[in-house]
Order: C-alpha cells, then structure tokens, then sequence
C-alpha cells in the first residue's frame, strides 16, 4: 500500500449506530488531518495530529471522536449522527517539521458516508 | 469573510487550450502559502503547485503555473494545453504563517468544476 488509504470507501448507517472511518499513511508522516466535505461547501478542517496529539478541534461535534493511537493510524469514532452529517470524509497527512517547504498535505480518497 | 474565493462554480475548456481558474485570497499575515488542489471523481485530493508568499517568481510545475499577483491577493491556476483527463474539481487553499509546530492548517476554497470537451 502506498501514500493515504482510508476504509471504508462507503458506508451507509442509521442514527443509532456506532461505527469507524480508518486512515492509513504510509508515507512516515507525522501530522494527520481530518475534513468534512459536503456538497457546495468548502472542506472543513475537523481535526488535526500532530505527533499523535491533537492539536486542533474545530468546534465539532461530540458525536464525532477522533483518535490517534500511533503516527501512521487515525480514526474517526462514529455514534448518534444526524443526517446532515452525511458528506465526504477525507483524511490527509503531511511531513511536518524536516520535510519539504510546501509542507502539502497528501489526501487519501475519502469515505462516503450516509446517514438514514 | 472568506478567506478563499473561487468565483467560477464551473468552466468549460477545448482539449489542447489553456485554461486559468481564479482564486482570491484574505489574509493580514505576511507569510502565507497557497497551494492548488486536484480532485477527480475518485475523491481524492491530488497536490498541484505551491506558491510561498515570499517566492519571487511564479510557480510551474509542468503543465500548471501559477499566476501570483500579490497586491490583488489573486492566484490564479493556468493550465496549459489542457487534456481529457483534466476534468475534475479544482481547489484553491491557503495556509497562514509559517508551519507551526508539525501540523499546517489550510483553508479551502469552494471549488471550480472543470470540464475539457474534444
């Protein structure tokens, strides 16, 4: 496996369920990102680790739970979604520190999610 | 207000024509990045070309360049001889400062739909 890989690619649950969006790098990154993508609006930064620490939480709601057990993983903990939160869900990562100037991030190919 | 504008919900392009989809940026901070992304139907988000803010010429990166004009706060992506394969989302982002601690923040803009006819 090379660069961002995210599983599922598409997952369909009702507002009572619990489920997990998974984030793999390979890429020996140390920042990971989470981001909202919905229809007609700019990507949402969720959150962000850096150094598996969280870093950054953009006022999400608590039914979303990050976690980052190690510098390669990140998961997004799902539980009583509304259906507004049906979007694309895209995880990135990036060099950091004594990587390139641009420090880009890398994006994996998302994970759609529908809620019923 | 927003940080990145993209006023082109959607733009046609002949294959083998040049293209330029505009971007306007919002910032206070002197040291800032814009970068442009990719994103075909696939969903994943493809980096094109950085633009540092202290960079004194535009940047290139193959068939992409970006046409920096800082006193407008534009920059624009060109695409030069445009291909099939080009049809996709393109997003303008910006990130603020220089890089703080490990992780950098980037604020996106809303997109433009390009599609290359024959």
């Amino acid at each position: 496996e090379t660069g961002v890989t995210q599983t599922p690619r598409h997952l369909v649950m009702g507002m009572t369920n619990k489920k997990s969006l998974k984030c793999e790098q390979h890429l020996g990154h140390n920042a990971m990102y989470w981001y909202k993508q919905s229809a007609k609006k700019p990507l949402e930064l969720m959150f962000v680790y850096s150094l598996e620490e969280r870093v950054e939480n953009n006022s999400v709601p608590s039914r979303f739970s990050p976690e980052c057990p190690n510098s390669s993983h990140l998961f997004l903990h799902l539980h009583t979604l509304q259906p507004e939160d049906s979007a694309l869900y895209l995880c990135a990562s990036s060099q950091g520190r004594g990587g390139s100037s641009y420090n880009e991030q890398f994006f994996g190919p998302g994970t759609r999610l529908t809620v019923l | 207000a927003q940080k990145i504008t993209q006023t082109q919900p959607g733009m046609f392009v002949q294959e083998k024509e040049a293209v330029t989809l505009d971007c306007t940026y919002d910032t206070s901070d002197p040291s800032y990045g814009l970068f442009w992304y990719k994103q075909p139907s696939s969903g994943e988000m493809i980096f094109l070309i950085y633009q540092g803010s202290y960079d004194q010429q535009n940047a290139t990166e193959g068939r992409y360049s970006l046409n920096f004009q800082k006193a407008r706060k534009s920059a624009n992506l060109v695409i030069s001889a445009s291909q099939l394969g080009d049809s996709a989302m393109y997003f303008c982002a910006m990130r603020e400062g220089v890089h703080t601690g490990t992780a950098s923040k980037l604020t996106f803009g809303t997109g433009t739909r390009l599609q290359v006819t024959l």
